[in-house]
Formats: C-alpha cells, sequence, structure tokens
C-alpha cells in the first residue's frame, strides 16, 4: 500500500538557519503531495501541496518540489524564525479519488533564538 | 466562518467503558474523516463518510470501532470496552468534495486508565 516516510526528529535549529525536512514516498501513479504542520496547542494545518511531478509547493517562506524520479517531497526553508517552532507531517492523498490521507510519522522542529 | 470542532477536548475513562466522540465538520462539507494520532504512530486514518454513508472503513481497528453521520453533517465515533491501547488523539477532517483540501479539528485527547 502507499505510504511516506520522513526524516526522524526531533530537530533543532538556530533562528535564520536553513531547514531541511526530508520526505520520501511509496505509491502507485501520481498522488497529491501535502506538508502539514501542527503548531503548539493547535490542530493540524495544511501548510502547502503539490499536485503534479515538478509542481512546486510554497507558503510562508516554506517549499517543496514535487520529485516523480526520486519520489520526494523534501521541505525547504531558507531562514528558519522561532515561530516556525511547530511538527511538521508530509502526507500523501492517491489519485484515485475520495481517499484518505497517509501521513508520514511526523517531524518536531524546534528553532531557538 | 467557524471551523471544524470537536467534542470533548479531552476525555479519560477508565478501561472497559464505551466512549462517544463528536466532530461538527464545516458547514457544507460532504466529505467528512476520522483518524487517530498515537505516540510514535503518526496519523492513521479510520473511517472517511461521504453524505451519510461510509465507502471506506478499512482503517478501524477492530470491531469495537463504530462511527455514524447522520443528516450529512455530525458524526459520531464511538468507541465500545475500551482498552489503554485506544489511548490517542482523535481528529476529524471535513472537505468541501470528496478530494478537496481537507480541515482538520483540534482533536480529542483519549486517555484510557
Amino acid at each position: 500500500g502507499d505510504s511516506v516516510t520522513q526524516m526522524e526528529g526531533p530537530v533543532t535549529l538556530s533562528e535564520e538557519a536553513f531547514l531541511t525536512i526530508n520526505c520520501t514516498y511509496t505509491a502507485t501513479g501520481y498522488p497529491s503531495l501535502f506538508w502539514y504542520v501542527q503548531y503548539p496547542g493547535e490542530g493540524l494545518q495544511l501548510l502547502l501541496k503539490a499536485t503534479k511531478a515538478d509542481d512546486k509547493g510554497s507558503n510562508k517562506g516554506f517549499e517543496a518540489t514535487y520529485r516523480k524520479e526520486t519520489t520526494s517531497f523534501h521541505l525547504e526553508k531558507g531562514s528558519v524564525q522561532v515561530s516556525d517552532s511547530a511538527v511538521y507531517f508530509c502526507a500523501l492523498r492517491s489519485p484515485s479519488g475520495n481517499t484518505p490521507l497517509v501521513f508520514g510519522k511526523g517531524t518536531r522542529l524546534s528553532v531557538i533564538a | 466562518g467557524a471551523g471544524v470542532s470537536q467534542s470533548p477536548s479531552n476525555k479519560v475513562t477508565e478501561k472497559g467503558k464505551d466512549v462517544e466522540l463528536r466532530c461538527d465538520p464545516i458547514s457544507g462539507h460532504t466529505a467528512l474523516y476520522w483518524y487517530r494520532q498515537s505516540l510514535g504512530q503518526g496519523l492513521e486514518f479510520l473511517i472517511y463518510f461521504q453524505g451519510n454513508s461510509a465507502p471506506d472503513k478499512s482503517g478501524l481497528p477492530s470491531d469495537r470501532f463504530s462511527a455514524e453521520r447522520t443528516g450529512g453533517s455530525v458524526s459520531t465515533l464511538t468507541i465500545q470496552r475500551t482498552q489503554q491501547e485506544d489511548s490517542a488523539v482523535y481528529l476529524c477532517a471535513s472537505s468541501l468534495l470528496g478530494d478537496g483540501e481537507q480541515y482538520f479539528g483540534p482533536g480529542t485527547r483519549l486517555t484510557v486508565t
């Protein structure tokens, strides 16, 4: 079945450091790919998405590019802030419609001033 | 407008008791999903509703788990004879269409003692 693997956390960075959180997937066809974020005490929110190969999703300074050849969707940000501290989840959705999201296990990011 | 709401926010119950968790989706959203977030397990899909019917129950972990949705709106997840391994955060999400963006509620934290 479909699956998502993302790097284990926790990740601790200093403010203004470069962030990469790796995500790879296994799926048939061309799934849609997502990054969700869960800030402390809040619900899960969609951060960005990409629906086809070579698409780049971006939001709030975060970017991820859908790489079909490496089955990857790595999350990057050039300069993190303390407010980016959260748990980040990579997810996919099968292209066969009306299907649930398949999530990775999440990566906790802590940014220190 | 109002987002997805869930109640209760926290529930502590004794092993063997039954519990009911409630989800109020965003008004007009036809699709509703239940997920479970366990420590170390990430987010796992439980059940999906399109309107009042559940075309995909594949994620329910045992026959102690059931869910219903009435009036195409509110959904209730029932866990009978709770076990300690049922302790988790139960998340509900809704989307306008079956393949639309999913909006998540804040979750219900269930603790079985």
